[in-house]
């Protein structure tokens, strides 16, 4: 079985400030895992994603992630928050088969 | 390269009734999926349709059905419509080689609500 944990549904930060989204997961097997930002109704975009080459993963507009295998973690980082980042994140893991599995979410507020 | 493209966008049915919703996959995928994502949730796994074929469900009853076509577009059927199925629902296609998949492309999704 695989799951996915976002700690914190909401998140504020200011406008330059860093942006860090935590997410940890379980998987049986070796994991793939995926960030997807989802802004107010649109479906979901891929920010990075991780399939075992390198553990820290670029991704589209400035983000990255690294993947730590002895935590189980997987947590996305920006450096500096622009207000267009504002929007909901999701983190998933596909496993065994091909199903994704999804966080709940985390809702992130940017303050100018 | 097309998107993946989901009709209608917004959808307003009753309970009891049917509804089906429609998906066209990205250019060159051959495998499509359905997530249904309700209001402030992650989108949970419904099914997953390859070369025409469920290849892997989720915890939904068998009113939730599915259909992928030759040209790999796929529709999504829900029976007896109750409250709870309101939601957002998305389609996800992707390319899948064996035990391979190359990464996943969402639409837009199709809004439903059930009154």
């Amino acid at each position: 079985a695989q799951s996915v944990t976002q700690l914190g549904s909401h998140v504020s930060v200011s406008e330059g400030a860093l942006v860090l989204l935590r997410c940890n997961y379980s998987s049986s097997v070796p994991p793939y895992l995926f960030w997807y930002v989802q802004y107010p109704n649109q479906g979901l975009q891929l920010l990075l994603k991780y399939t075992s080459a390198a553990t820290l993963v670029k991704g589209i507009n400035g983000f990255e992630a690294e993947f730590k295998k002895s935590e189980t973690s997987f947590h996305l980082t920006k450096p500096s928050a622009h207000m267009s980042d504002a929007a909901e994140y999701f983190c998933a893991v596909r496993a065994a088969g091909n199903k994704l599995t999804f966080g709940g979410g985390t809702r992130v507020l940017v303050k100018p | 390269e097309t998107g993946v493209t989901q009709s209608p966008t917004h959808l307003i049915k009753t309970r009891g009734q049917q509804v089906t919703l429609r998906c066209s996959s990205q250019s060159g995928h051959n495998t499509v999926s359905w997530y249904q994502q309700a209001l402030g949730q992650g989108p949970q796994f419904i099914f997953q349709y390859y070369r025409e074929e469920e290849n892997g469900r989720g915890n939904f009853p068998p009113r939730f059905s599915g259909l992928q076509f030759p040209n790999y577009s796929s529709e999504l059927n829900v029976n007896a419509l109750e409250l709870d199925d309101s939601a957002l629902y998305l389609c996800a296609s992707s390319l899948a080689r064996g035990e391979t998949n190359y990464g996943y492309t969402f639409g837009s999704g199709t809004r439903l609500t059930v009154v």
